[in-house]
């Protein structure tokens, strides 16, 4: 069980615009912990994605945004091509664990 | 910019330790820290542990305190974690993941490792 809460899967058509949510809590984002998001393409190390909330990683194309609001936060990608076929990690810190935190992972299918 | 490349995969009985390296370049160590994050077979990303980049002091995950030891050898810029007692539910992929700065909570990873694959099977 994560201490982020992501869907485990989503899908899209190519050129559609997909989200994905992270879920947290009172002791991550509600204590005022950004939120960051990783890609990992099948046999791959993650890469960084987002930071900061919003901010985009050296390299990664302008479909790529991020937000985050109160204890949810949300990855959003448009015109949705196959490359991005891959899974989506969330992460955080946590002050009750003391530790940093990862959501789940949400697998992105492009149909 | 900077890179990581770690150690090969390494085949292990139970009971027994792992030692993983993660060999920096292209940056200075004392910049940033260095966390550990495996991730199981078809399972998602878990944090172990960071070591710091100046007094290399070290924090981990709850589960893997007494088990775990990150260290890091600054003549080769060289980051090592040793996993003691293992177990089959530690068969993984290992890696380092560069902090964006000086280990603040607020901080991300912006450089990853290849992974390290460690099997652990009697």
């Amino acid at each position: 069980q994560s201490v982020l809460t992501q869907p485990p899967s989503v899908s899209g058509a190519p050129g559609q615009r997909v989200t994905i949510s992270c879920t947290g809590t009172s002791s991550n984002f509600g204590a005022g912990y950004n939120v960051h998001w990783y890609q990992q393409l099948p046999e791959t190390a993650p890469k960084l994605l987002i930071y900061g909330n919003s901010g985009r990683a050296s390299g990664v194309p302008e479909r790529f945004s991020g937000s985050k609001s109160g204890t949810s936060a949300t990855l959003a990608i448009t015109g949705l091509q196959a490359e991005d076929e891959a899974d989506y990690y969330c992460q955080s810190y946590d002050t009750s664990l003391n530790s940093w935190v990862f959501g789940g992972g949400t697998k992105l299918t492009v149909l | 910019q900077g890179k990581l490349v770690q150690s090969g995969a390494e085949v292990r009985k139970p009971g027994a330790s792992v030692k993983v390296s993660c060999k920096a370049s292209g940056y200075s160590l004392t910049d940033y820290s260095m966390h550990w994050v495996r991730q199981a077979p078809g399972q998602g990303l878990e944090w172990m542990g960071i070591i710091d980049r100046t007094d290399s002091t070290t924090k981990s995950a709850e589960k893997f305190q007494g088990r775990v030891t990150m260290t890091k050898d600054t003549s080769t810029s060289t980051f090592y974690m040793e996993l003691s007692s293992l177990r089959s539910e530690d068969t993984a992929i290992y890696y380092c993941a560069r902090d964006s700065w000086g280990g603040h909570p607020k901080n991300w990873f912006d450089r990853w490792g290849q992974g390290t694959l460690v099997t652990v099977s009697s």
